[in-house]
């Protein structure tokens, strides 16, 4: 069972917006920042959101993280086919000393 | 181009051992900590272990501390993962991905080999 909570699946239809919720405690979320990777099947992880809301080059602002206390969001607009995918959040637990990942959003565009 | 190749994936029973090894090339590899991080069959990612630069700093998820090794050699850009007393729960994909600067809370995972997949069953 995953510290960082996250809804087993998501699903939208192109062009929608969905949000994908990451939830954790103070000594992870609340205290740190928040990362987001993207795997598409087959595939391994990339990241997609760092350090709560930036993005690496190549990674379109349809994607957007934000942070509210001990809870994190990935939101994605104007969905599309090639964002169906798996989506991952991660924060450093200082409780831990180590790295926590979210359990993974299967993201469905119908 | 950043490239991270692992291999040393396979069949082994229940408290075997096994020694992945993460071949890496197109940066200075002594630069950087290297993470562990596996994937069981239709499940999560987990943080498995990390080693700085330098190699002189390790870290241990709890569920392997005591079991499971890292370490690397910088003559030949290569990290590794010594793995003992395997149990069918360490089945998974294991994947070496190289940290942005060094091993803590503000720096992400910025490249991801192809994964290798160990299997423990009798």
């Amino acid at each position: 069972q995953s510290v960082l909570t996250q809804p087993p699946s998501a699903s939208g239809t192109p062009g929608q917006r969905v949000t994908i919720s990451c939830s954790g405690s103070s000594s992870n979320i609340g205290n740190n920042y928040v990362f987001w990777y993207q795997q598409l099947p087959g595939t391994a992880p990339k990241l997609l959101i760092y350090r709560i809301y930036q993005r690496p080059s190549g990674v379109p602002d349809r994607f957007a993280g934000s942070k509210s206390g001990t809870s994190a969001s990935l939101a994605i607009s104007g969905l599309r086919s090639e964002d169906e995918a798996d989506y991952y959040c991660a924060a450093w637990d200082d409780s831990l000393r180590g790295w926590l990942f979210g359990g993974g959003t299967k993201l469905t565009v119908l | 181009e950043v490239q991270l190749l692992e291999s040393g994936g396979g069949l082994v029973q229940p408290g075997g051992s096994l020694r992945l090894s993460c071949a890496a090339s197109g940066f200075t590899f002594s630069s950087y900590a290297i993470n562990w991080v596996r994937q069981a069959p239709g499940k999560g990612l987990e943080w498995v272990s990390a080693i700085s630069g330098s190699g002189g700093s390790t870290y241990y998820a709890d569920s392997v501390k005591g079991r499971f090794t890292i370490s690397r050699d910088n003559s030949k850009n290569t990290l590794f993962l010594q793995m003992n007393t395997l149990r069918a729960e360490d089945t998974a994909v294991y994947y070496c991905a190289k940290d942005e600067y060094s091993f803590g809370p503000s720096y992400y995972f910025d490249c991801w080999g192809q994964g290798t997949l160990v299997t423990v069953s009798s």
